[in-house]
């Protein structure tokens, strides 16, 4: 089951934060995020697995509540580059488990 | 040197012909994905091979035929082309399952039916 994602936009001014949210139905064993920018691929960000560990890179970051199957992306003194749309994708625990995409999050950075 | 390779990056055809994808990876992984992104941008995955053994296998229409002929290349044969085959198909690559680790997605093959 597709986990859903919250909100679906988010409108920026250079140097603001955001916090997008990724939640699940069903058990998890690892969270990724990913951005892709219009017309490319999707890139991977981060990863997280179950534990409720807290992950960063540069200014971005990430929480895994295994608990509550939630998890979030947290976008701190955002930059253009940050523009594009952020996926959230979730497995289960089993050996050869799918990762399933949330429907996506638009975030927009404006000068 | 391209990570994960993807050829054609567009195809226009009619409905009813019939087409190929080709994908290889360069990075020794064992894992490789089909995934569809259709037009809302909402990204699927179709099928997912691992050393060559169809693992994943979604709820595709059986005029979608995967086929891996080594670890490093998947191919995606679509019978019958349909108006709603029309999206952007992602080959990607990963070391293991996948569930814990990166995936590296290919540039995209936009198919467009008309």
């Amino acid at each position: 089951q597709q986990p859903v994602q919250s909100p679906q936009a988010v409108i920026l001014r250079e140097g603001e934060d955001a916090v997008i949210n990724c939640s699940s139905s069903k058990a998890l064993y690892s969270v990724h995020w990913y951005r892709q920018k219009h017309g490319e691929a999707p890139v991977f960000l981060m990863i997280l697995l179950k534990g409720g560990e807290q992950k960063g890179h540069e200014k971005i970051s990430a929480s895994f509540n295994e608990k509550k199957q939630q998890s979030s992306l947290y976008l701190t003194a955002s930059q253009l580059s940050y523009s594009g749309t952020y996926f959230c994708g979730t497995a289960g625990g089993t050996s050869y488990g799918k990762l399933t995409f949330g429907q996506g999050t638009i975030l927009t950075v404006h000068p | 040197d391209t990570a994960v390779s993807q050829t054609p990056k567009y195809l226009v055809t009619q409905m009813g012909n019939d087409k190929s994808i080709k994908c290889e990876q360069n990075l020794g992984h064992d894992t490789m994905y089909w995934y569809k992104q259709d037009s809302k941008k909402f990204l699927k995955i179709m099928f997912s091979y691992n050393n060559k053994e169809l693992i994943i296998n979604e709820t595709v229409p059986n005029r979608f035929s995967p086929k891996s002929p080594d670890k490093a290349h998947l191919n995606l044969h679509i019978n019958s082309l349909e108006l709603g085959d029309s999206a952007v198909y992602f080959c990607a690559s990963s070391l293991g399952t996948g569930v814990t680790g990166e995936l590296f997605f290919g540039e995209g093959s936009r198919l467009t039916v008309l």
